[in-house]
């Protein structure tokens, strides 16, 4: 399975943007690549997912990179509510997430 | 709507004790993931369920560990002898069809805890 690299942990100020980096350098053809996120003690939390071209939801943008090998997340103004553990997965045909260790966001007021 | 929902909430069972856990996915769902999160790590894939066939089962630690989804709705994952390092939050999740261009919704978890 391939895996991703991300950054242990950012910082942010409330109501800025914040862009969250992401490395899979051995993403093949079929993989998605999905963000989740990960309060204490709640269950993970989609947030958002693409395959080529950058995508846009209620919460968040994916912006890939041509190559693939490298995607961000972007919030666009964080809130204290935003803070949490991001984890970027890149998904198969198999569907199981294959979760690394991600990076903790910590918003300050 | 309903979301996906895990009972109990927390457990605590002696060495050697059989624990079950069980998730009701939401309505419909095709697709049910058991994950294994241990403190201060990401979760963990265990078993993959399409309906009631389980298609993947690479991820369970050892033949202690059983899930079973009889009716393709509700899933028990059952341990048996349980040890030490089986304490660990026990995730389930669960999405439309197709699961890997579908978002999967997490319950809250089973934390359990092994004395």
């Amino acid at each position: 399975d391939a895996k991703t690299t991300q950054p242990n942990s950012m910082e942010s100020n409330e109501e800025e943007p914040v862009h969250l980096p992401c490395n899979h350098s051995t993403i093949s053809g079929t993989d998605y690549i999905h963000w989740y996120r990960q309060l204490p003690s709640q269950g993970p939390e989609y947030v958002i997912h693409g395959l080529t071209s950058n995508v846009n939801n209620r919460m968040a943008s994916l912006a890939i990179a041509e190559d693939r090998k490298s995607s961000t997340l972007i919030l666009h103004r964080a809130t204290l509510r935003d803070a949490a553990v991001y984890y970027c997965i890149l998904g198969g045909v198999t569907g199981k997430l294959i979760f690394g260790q991600g990076t903790t966001l910590q918003v300050k007021p | 709507g309903a979301g996906v929902s895990q009972s109990p909430r927390y457990k605590v069972a002696k060495r050697g004790q059989d624990v079950a856990l069980r998730c009701d996915p939401i309505s419909g769902h095709v697709s049910l993931f058991w994950y294994q999160q241990a403190l201060g790590q990401g979760p963990e894939f265990l078993t993959y369920f399409q309906n009631e066939a389980q298609l993947d089962k690479s991820g369970l630690p050892s033949d202690r560990f059983f899930a079973e989804r009889p009716e393709g709705s509700v899933s028990t994952l059952k341990i048996q002898r349980t040890q030490q390092e089986d304490s660990a939050v026990y995730l389930c999740a669960s999405s439309f069809n197709r699961a890997f261009r579908q978002p999967q919704h997490f319950g809250d978890g089973t934390r359990l805890s092994i004395l």
